[in-house]
């Protein structure tokens, strides 16, 4: 079965860090553009980062800096380091596939069940 | 940085045809996808590239976009229709809309 499962959200406190695995069953992360997109609790979808299929990497001005993104070929898991984390970071999580066209569009076509980061003290 | 503009909410009775807007500046140039996301789930992908439907999403689910405006259209509305809907495009970076609310009456 094709899918993505998100784990390791949880409470931290401000300015700490934590890291989200996106484990992968179906297909290949490393052949294609994975994503991270939060949702902060009772608002709208915000795209946070992507990693391309070549390892390039990109993150939101509001992320930049303090998030990574990378992957782990033999574990066919993607994952988001969070460092320096606020308040504002508190969201779900989800881990998304994306289908690029490059400079033209980017849609996701699979979406991972998400995972709750709690940023308090 | 561009902006898309949606209803908060759209009502519409069942079975009927509801139409979900989404505005942006020249939107009509680029590629719309929209989301449907139900209470406590991940969105799902419900039209892509304006006018396109995975597999697995019923035919009353198209959408459609010219000029200042994309829309869903979802024909025959049914209860398990409820949910958000956000529009999305890329415009150097990913961009999504607000959301709208839609209720099944």
């Amino acid at each position: 079965e094709v899918q993505l499962v998100e784990s390791g959200g949880g409470l931290v406190q401000p300015g700490g860090s934590l890291r989200l695995p996106c484990a992968a069953s179906g297909f290949t992360v490393s052949s294609n553009y994975m994503n991270w997109v939060r949702q902060a609790p009772g608002k709208g979808l915000e795209w946070v980062s992507v990693i391309y299929a070549g390892g390039s990497t990109y993150f939101a001005d509001s992320v930049k800096d303090r998030f990574t993104i990378s992957r782990d070929n033999s574990k066919n898991t993607v994952y988001l380091q969070m460092n320096s984390l606020r308040v504002e970071d508190t969201a779900v999580y989800y881990c998304a596939r994306s289908v690029d066209t490059p400079m033209v569009t980017r849609y996701f076509d699979l979406w991972g069940r998400g995972t709750l980061v709690t940023v308090s003290s | 940085s561009y902006e898309l503009t949606q209803p908060l909410s759209v009502s519409v009775a069942l079975g009927q045809t509801a139409r979900i807007t989404c505005g942006g500046n020249n939107i009509g140039s680029k590629n719309v996808h929209w989301y449907q996301q139900k209470p406590g789930q991940a969105p799902v992908l419900v039209t892509y590239r304006d006018t396109n439907r995975p597999s697995g999403i019923p035919e009353r689910f198209s959408g459609s976009n010219s000029g200042n405006t994309a829309t869903l259209t979802i024909s025959g509305a049914q209860a398990g229709d409820e949910a958000d809907y956000y529009c999305q495009v890329w415009d150097s970076t990913v961009v999504f809309g607000g959301g709208t609310k839609l209720t099944v009456l």
